[in-house]
């Protein structure tokens, strides 16, 4: 047990639609990390949160957005679904804010989002 | 872009050592070596790192090449708990912080 949790497990939903991932990090961590991982294009991230505010983006789209709230859960709203958004998102944390390059990324089981 | 190259796939016998190498010729003198794996239907998980020595954990071992181009992570005696994909990352200081950037590793199976 890695200590992130993330909620909910499975989601299924049709195209148009909007949905919230929410990602708990462990006691203790101030950073927040949100990766998307597809078949066919791996993991690849997608932002990443430090004690409230964006520190690092990667390829995300227009169409989603994060946050980390004062209690530093965090939770990744996807919109107007489509379903080549069909995916596991994956929630890390760490406990800096990136920039030690010796730091430790522990990874949430992930949510798995079905787009129908 | 991810900085490292590592084969697609390898395979190995239970109870065997097996070594999978990555390349990073592009390695700055501040960058960490990490491995993390990725169990079937799990998050990442964190293995070993290292800059310029070689480590050891109870998990695996890390050799890093001398000119730090490229490094080896060593399990002693694989399990068919050990088949997953590895990945070597490389990370670099900026900032702004900095991301994982993960390439699509090394896909392990272990024969029993």
């Amino acid at each position: 047990d890695s200590g992130v949790t993330q909620t909910p497990k499975h989601l299924i939903t049709a195209t148009g639609q909007r949905v919230t991932l929410r990602c708990s990090p462990r006691s203790g961590d101030l950073s927040v990390y949100w990766y998307q991982q597809s078949l066919d294009q791996g993991l690849q991230f997608l932002i990443q949160y430090y004690n409230g505010e964006e520190r690092a983006k990667g390829n995300i789209l227009e169409r989603f957005s994060a946050q980390q709230f004062p209690d530093l859960h965090s939770e990744l709203n996807l919109s107007s679904l489509e379903l080549g958004d069909s995916a596991l998102y994956f929630c890390a944390s760490s406990v800096g804010g990136g920039a030690a390059t010796n730091e430790k990324l522990f990874f949430g089981s992930g949510t798995q989002l079905s787009v129908l | 872009d991810a900085k490292t190259t590592q084969p697609n796939s390898m395979e190995s016998n239970e109870e065997e050592p097996v070594h999978l190498p990555c390349n990073h010729s592009t390695i700055s003198g501040t960058d960490y070596i990490h491995w993390y794996r990725q169990l079937p239907s799990q998050g990442p998980e964190y293995v070993i790192h290292g800059l310029t020595s070689n480590v050891n954990n109870r998990m695996a071992s890390l050799a890093i090449a001398e000119d730090r181009k490229s490094s080896t992570l060593i399990l002693h005696r694989a399990t068919l708990r050990d088949a997953a994909v590895y990945y070597c990352i490389l990370r670099f200081a900026d900032n702004y912080g900095q991301n994982f950037v993960f390439g699509p590793g090394t896909r392990l199976s272990v024969l029993p």
